[in-house]
């Protein structure tokens, strides 16, 4: 159980293009859904929370139109990156929690963005 | 500001050799949690302890929480290169619904 399903797993675009990452759990309701971004061999930085219904709350430093966080449903959040330029490759990763979001994670198996 | 620390920040252990990487807070924590994950892969939710000074165990690995709940650690028991990757604790945040990550121990394991 407790599966969350990211896609796609790889983009590799040119500079400008905005590119959409979908994060779903499948097996559960995801009260709470994460977007962490994660460079080589660095720790999780979480870029946002959001919560099915309402806007996402923003970590400091991030920038919200650049980040567009749409929590549709229970079980679909997704992450667009608008206007992505070179400086926006990296790993991105979701993860979604069943209950108030500070029990357990379960992630997705990120996206690999590389802007040329 | 609220932080989770950890160290070391990697290991590189023959296989057979005994693990430890150590976790801890600023703050007293509700529960902490920790994941592993792998090279290429994604975190993967391992165990969450919520009373002060639990012990819990799966297989060769130990986790403790502290008498405090503000550290932890998980113990590795004679490690096998499947136990390669990073090992990453976390407490929630006092406020809001996120969890603030240590920036994990990189385990290698040489057979």
């Amino acid at each position: 159980g407790a599966v969350v399903s990211q896609h796609p797993s790889r983009v590799i675009c040119k500079s400008g293009t905005s590119v959409k990452i979908e994060c779903r759990s499948l097996d559960f309701q995801a009260t709470t859904m994460f977007w962490y971004r994660q460079f080589p061999k660095k720790s999780l930085m979480l870029m946002a929370t959001s919560n099915e219904g309402s806007k996402a709350t923003y970590e400091q430093g991030v920038e919200k139109d650049k980040f567009l966080i749409n929590h549709a449903s229970l079980t679909l959040s997704t992450l667009t990156v608008t206007s992505a330029h070179p400086e926006d490759s990296s790993f991105y990763i979701c993860s979604a929690s069943a209950g108030t979001g500070q029990g357990p994670q379960h992630f997705g198996d990120g996206t690999r963005l590389s802007i040329l | 500001g609220q932080q989770v620390m950890q160290i070391p920040q990697y290991q590189h252990v023959q296989e057979g050799e005994d693990f430890t990487t150590y976790c801890n807070s600023s703050t007293t924590l509700s529960n902490i949690q920790w994941y592993k994950q792998r090279p290429g892969g994604h975190p993967v939710f391992l165990i969450q302890l919520v009373k002060s000074g639990e012990v819990k165990k799966q297989k060769r690995l130990t986790f403790q929480f502290g008498e405090a709940k503000k550290n932890s650690s998980l113990h590795i028991t004679a490690t096998q290169t499947t136990d390669v990757g990073t090992y990453f604790c976390a407490g929630p945040r006092n406020s809001g619904y996120a969890l603030n990550f240590g920036k994990g121990t990189s385990l290698l394991v040489t057979p």
